[in-house]
């Protein structure tokens, strides 16, 4: 079952520009992750949050997870060439909480176009 | 340190035939788990092992797949009889367990049936 839909699927930028991706779902998380994955490689985790309504910075990048802990957003400013690849959310799921149940997102291809 | 690895990186097999993916997780890290990635899309969850406990497989899509870990490190995927279906990247991450689940990934296998 897909639990999580990311939006944009698809997004093509110039170098400079700011982007947001979105994380949804109508499913309550008690974590969810960021990770973003380039061609040939697994994903690599960025960031995690697990407070409702947290807010978490990565140099460019900023995380928010939504009050409800349903929903997330990366918001990436002056986007550069290196941000190119697939970024991928997943949560964990509070109802279940065992750790062993990641559910992931469809993800957004992210170009950033020199 | 040394990350997750596994083997082999591409594999080419005919409709079905048998084939072994396997998996080397970071030491020390007891969670294992293993998905597959269709071509630019999101991760599918197939199993799961914590340690010496008994694993969830509620993701595995049919019984022609198993897995099996030794001695709480290697991970071994099997998938009978494949079909072209089968065809994906199949991915391995690791984790130490608790806390909010940080996984690390290998750099898959690319496993193409014709």
């Amino acid at each position: 079952t897909q639990l999580l839909e990311q939006s944009p699927q698809f997004l093509s930028i110039q170098e400079g520009e700011n982007l947001t991706v979105y994380c949804n779902s109508s499913s309550v998380f008690s974590s969810l992750q960021w990770y973003r994955q380039e061609p040939g490689e697994g994903p690599v985790l960025l960031v995690t949050v697990v407070t409702g309504g947290e807010v978490k910075k990565l140099k460019r990048l900023t995380f928010q997870f939504g009050d409800a802990r349903k929903d997330s957003s990366l918001h990436i400013t002056a986007a550069q060439p290196g941000d190119t690849g697939l970024y991928l959310c997943a949560g964990n799921d509070a109802l279940t909480n065992t750790g062993n149940q990641f559910y992931f997102g469809t993800g957004t291809s992210l170009t950033v176009i020199p | 340190g040394a990350g997750v690895s596994q083997s082999p990186s591409n594999k080419v097999t005919e409709k079905g035939k048998d084939v072994e993916l396997r998996c080397d997780p970071i030491s020390g890290h007891t969670a294992l788990y293993w998905y597959r990635q269709s071509l630019g899309q999101g991760l599918e969850f197939l199993i799961y092992f914590q340690g010496n406990s008994a694993p969830d497989k509620s993701g595995l899509p049919s019984d022609r797949f198993s897995a099996e870990r030794t001695g709480g490190s290697v991970s071994t995927l099997t998938i009978q009889r494949t079909q072209q279906e089968d065809s994906a990247v199949y991915l391995c991450a690791s984790s130490l367990p608790g806390g909010t689940y940080e996984q690390y990934f290998g750099p898959g296998t690319r496993l193409t049936v014709t």
